[in-house]
């Protein structure tokens, strides 16, 4: 049971190229989240998705886009890379939506030069 | 939007000693709070939640009590061991919105 798996677990980008994250849930969970992490910030709501085929907006959504492929995949796009960028990017998921624990994967380390 | 606030951002304590961390919350509509520990390089693990209809739950070695007056909360680690050495995060939710503190990084000194 793998739970919550992203790919890639590294990378680098240049300024201005564009990648996308992906994420997919082994657990039937309804609920799909991307969160960013910064050093003394905690964890940052990027995007979420409550159910399959809808999405919204978190607390900081500006320069990223997202689509929930089906109810296990949810990704996460850069369309143009910036140095601010540069984050350890988390997906989770949860039963359903709100107030429910979420599980998390353990994470895309992404370098923006 | 919801603001959660953690302290201390560091703490150190002797194996088998206690460990109190400490976490605030603005927005009284917030009703599910979880605490959540990291390893490094791996992903938040959830360890314990409470929600707004609860005021104190335990397991095993860990409690977290919620004053929703106050709108605080806390976790409470006793008897801590080597391997409860981590980051610690809280967290507070409305619906899908959670807000997450700024990490408590906890040592346990053998």
């Amino acid at each position: 049971n793998a739970g919550v798996t992203q790919t890639p677990k590294f990378q680098v980008l240049k300024t201005g190229q564009s990648m996308t994250l992906q994420c997919a849930q082994d657990m039937n969970h309804n609920s799909m989240y991307w969160y960013r992490q910064d050093p003394g910030m905690g964890l940052r709501l990027i995007y979420y998705s409550a159910s399959e085929g809808t999405t919204d907006k978190g607390e900081v959504p500006n320069g990223y886009n997202v689509s929930r492929l089906n109810k296990r995949e949810f990704s996460l796009r850069l369309e143009s890379a910036a140095p601010s960028q540069t984050s350890v990017y988390f997906c989770a998921s949860s039963e359903e939506a709100g107030g429910q624990p979420q599980h998390f994967g353990d994470g895309t380390r992404l370098s923006i030069l | 939007g919801e603001n959660v606030e953690q302290h201390p951002s560091t703490l150190s304590v002797q194996e088998g000693d206690s460990a109190v961390i400490k976490c605030t919350y603005s927005d009284s509509a917030s009703n599910y709070f979880p605490w959540y520990k990291q390893e490094l390089g791996k992903g938040p693990q959830l360890i314990i939640d409470i929600r707004s209809n609860v005021g104190e739950k335990k397991d095993q070695r860990i409690a977290v009590t919620l004053n929703k007056t106050a709108k605080h909360f806390s976790l409470h680690i006793t008897e801590t061991q080597p391997e409860d050495s981590a980051v610690y995060f809280c967290a507070a939710s409305i619906g899908m919105d959670m807000r997450f503190g700024a990490g408590t990084r906890l040592t346990v000194k053998p």
